[in-house]
């Protein structure tokens, strides 16, 4: 079946450091990929996704690339903020044509940004 | 943006007792919302899709009778956990999938904060 690995946490950072979370993925498919964030109380809000091999998703800064030669979409972000601070989660969908439905998740990486 | 609620947030109860806990989609339709289990330091397990009108669809090893699941309304889905027990203590997690039919297809799901359940 499906599956997601990504990098354990935590994560501490200070601000404007360089920020990488690793994501790889097993797919019996062409799965869409997905990161999302959990900002502390909050619920979980997509921050990026990428549809197909080689398409880069970006928001807020972050940045990252579907690789399906090494079945990985690692999150990355030049300079990360205090802001940033929260619980990340790679995420794939069995779905097809970029529809979230059905997604498998990782275990979430804790980021926290020191000023 | 759309925004998912879920009620309550947090609940404590008494071994044997059912809980039911609601998800709701407050500024649009969701004829498809699901319901994830959190343990601590783990990923979010799919438990059900729940399809308005329809029964909702369980995943391997998952209690149908245990945790039931109904989608009365396009707006509305509520999880009973049913004589609960230590081991249902969780963070319960529901999310709603808004389809918008434009230019291209969007297809997003929207996230619940969650509810924590903890039995005695």
């Amino acid at each position: 079946g499906n599956s997601v690995t990504q990098m354990e946490g935590p994560v501490t950072l200070s601000e404007e450091a360089f920020l990488t979370i690793n994501c790889t993925y097993t797919a019996t498919g062409y799965p869409s990929l997905f990161w999302y964030v959990q900002y502390p109380g909050e619920g979980l809000q997509l921050l990026l996704k990428a549809t197909k091999a080689d398409d880069k998703g970006s928001n807020k800064g972050f940045e990252a690339t579907y690789r399906k030669e090494t079945t990985s979409f690692h999150l990355e972000k030049g300079s990360v903020q205090v802001s940033d601070s929260a619980v990340y989660f790679c995420a794939l969908s069995e779905g097809s044509g970029g529809s979230n439905y059905k997604l498998t998740f990782g275990k979430g990486t804790l980021l926290t940004v020191n000023p | 943006g759309a925004v998912v609620s879920q009620h309550p947030s947090r609940v404590i109860c008494k071994s044997g007792t059912s809980v039911k806990i609601e998800c709701r989609s407050l500024d649009f339709q969701a004829t498809t919302m699901f319901w994830y289990r959190q343990f601590p330091k783990q990923s979010l397990m799919l438990m059900a899709t729940s399809n308005e009108g329809s029964k909702a669809t369980y995943e391997q090893g998952v209690e149908k009778d245990k945790f039931l699941i109904n989608h009365a309304s396009l707006t509305l889905s509520t999880l009973t956990v049913t004589s609960a027990h230590p081991e249902d203590s969780s963070f319960y997690i529901c999310s709603a999938r808004r389809t918008i039919l434009g230019r291209t297809l969007t297809d997003t799901q929207y996230f619940g904060p969650g509810t924590r359940l903890t039995v005695l």
